[in-house]
């Protein structure tokens, strides 16, 4: 079974400009989060969705939206990037919101601002 | 305070030796706990869920005390391959993973 894909891999950008980032879960996963992990840290949290809806939102400003489609498969939208912007994007997904259920990563999306 | 603490490290250890990590969480109210490992440059991936009673999975036991707010994380004869960052996550009963900053874990030959 296939499991959390993430394109691109990797993504070079300049300050300023915008990005999308993609993911799909593990077929039958109806909950994605994303995570932005900078060098050295652990994981934050950003967004989560669930059934198309937002179900949590993390400390980020609103230059960083998201959306989930039908397919259950989520775009994460970064916009005017800044270099402080750089870091490795996870995808996770999860059968449902319940706590007990863990998360499972994709291979995430490295993203460097120039 | 952090919500979820871990010592950094890194950890040296002689392959074969036994190794053990501890975290510390904030919320009392905490639902569920996870060790996920993380290779350099790679994705998170789960180790194991972390239960009341404790739990074991080959090599590796995972134990969690609510009371003292801590968990932790035994790996016993320890292999080359079990280099890497330990990560302590707890989902404090809302929608995210709190993670902690990860344990760095180098096996010696």
């Amino acid at each position: 079974d296939a499991g959390v894909t993430q394109s691109p891999t990797h993504l070079i950008k300049t300050r300023g400009q915008h990005v999308t980032l993609r993911c799909s879960p593990i077929s039958g996963h109806k909950s994605v989060s994303w995570y932005q992990q900078v060098l050295g840290q652990g994981p934050q949290f950003i967004f989560q969705y669930y059934e198309k809806e937002e179900r949590g939102r993390g400390n980020f400003p609103d230059r960083f939206s998201a959306r989930q489609f039908p397919n259950y498969s989520s775009e994460l939208n970064v916009n005017a990037l800044l270099l402080g912007d750089s870091a490795l994007y996870l995808c996770a997904s999860s059968l449902d919101l319940s706590p007990s259920w863990p998360q499972h990563f994709g291979d995430g999306t490295r993203l460097s601002i120039l | 305070r952090k919500e979820v603490e871990q010592d950094p490290g890194p950890f040296n250890v002689p392959e074969g030796a036994t190794v053990a990590f501890n975290c510390t969480y904030s919320n009392s109210a905490s639902q569920s706990f996870f060790w996920y490992r993380q290779d350099c440059r790679k994705e998170p991936k789960l180790l194991m869920s972390v239960y009341s009673s404790g739990n074991e999975d080959g090599r590796f036991t995972a134990q969690l005390n609510r009371a003292s707010q801590y968990i932790s994380l035994l790996i016993r004869d320890s292999k080359l391959s079990d280099s890497a960052t330990y990560l302590c996550v707890v989902n404090f009963g809302n929608e995210k993973l709190t993670f902690g900053t990860g344990t760095r874990l180098t096996i010696i030959p």
